[in-house]
């Protein structure tokens, strides 16, 4: 059974430009996750949806942040405008339930 | 809310020793404490974990301990190998929550 399966793996992009990053679930998991993680801050939950429907976005940085689950097996990150500080990379994670998450491989992605 | 610390940060080893790594939670209703490996340019891929009602749990050469009294478990490596080495993060998680609290990471290299 195939993974979490994260587009692209690298994204470098200009500040100012729109930034879409993907997420597709493992089959059959109902939760998703998207984490951003960089060197100062470690692991940092962003948003995170159950059954399709955002419960907790709180960790969204600003509103130039937002994601969204148009199906059960697939999300979108989008980040517009975008900024050198967003620089990081980005994973999602999907769950069963209550058990354990399971995380993609991540997008690198760089803002100049 | 949760807190989770981790030490070391970072732990070197001679190929064939064993490594450490200890972790404390703060919520005592937490209940489930897996363990993820991240190597490089990878997500974090959960190795081992442990639940509340389990004092110890083995698998090859990982062993996690949990002290439910102390709040702290502990995840051993035994017999380390070059392709041990990678960024070793616990997390601690109630299931009335959806959160995973990670700890900061332990950067393991296993020198040959």
């Amino acid at each position: 059974d195939a993974g979490v399966i994260q587009s692209p793996r690298h994204e470098v992009t200009e500040m100012g430009q729109e930034v879409t990053l993907r997420c597709k679930l493992i089959s059959g998991h109902n939760s998703l996750f998207w984490y951003r993680q960089t060197m100062m801050r470690g692991l940092e939950l962003l948003i995170y949806f159950n059954n399709n429907v955002p419960i907790d976005d709180s960790g969204m940085p600003e509103d130039r942040f937002s994601a969204k689950m148009p199906n059960a097996s697939f999300s979108t990150l989008k980040i517009q405008p975008s900024e050198p500080r967003d620089s990081a990379v980005y994973f999602c994670a999907s769950r069963l339930s209550t058990d354990t998450q399971y995380f993609g491989p991540g997008t690198r992605l760089t803002v100049l | 809310g949760e807190n989770v610390e981790q030490h070391p940060s970072t732990l070197s080893v001679q190929e064939g020793d064993s490594a450490v790594i200890k972790c404390t939670y703060s919520d005592s209703a937490s209940n489930y404490f897996p363990w993820y490996k991240q190597e490089l340019g990878k997500g974090p891929q959960l190795i081992i974990d442990i639940r509340s009602n389990v004092g110890e749990k083995k698998d090859q050469r990982i062993a996690v301990t949990l002290n439910k009294t102390a709040k702290h478990f502990s995840l051993h490596i035994t017999e380390t190998q070059p392709e041990d080495s990678a960024v070793y993060f616990c997390a601690a998680y109630h299931s009335n929550d959806y959160k995973l609290s990670f700890g900061a990471g332990t950067t393991v290299t296993v020198r040959a």
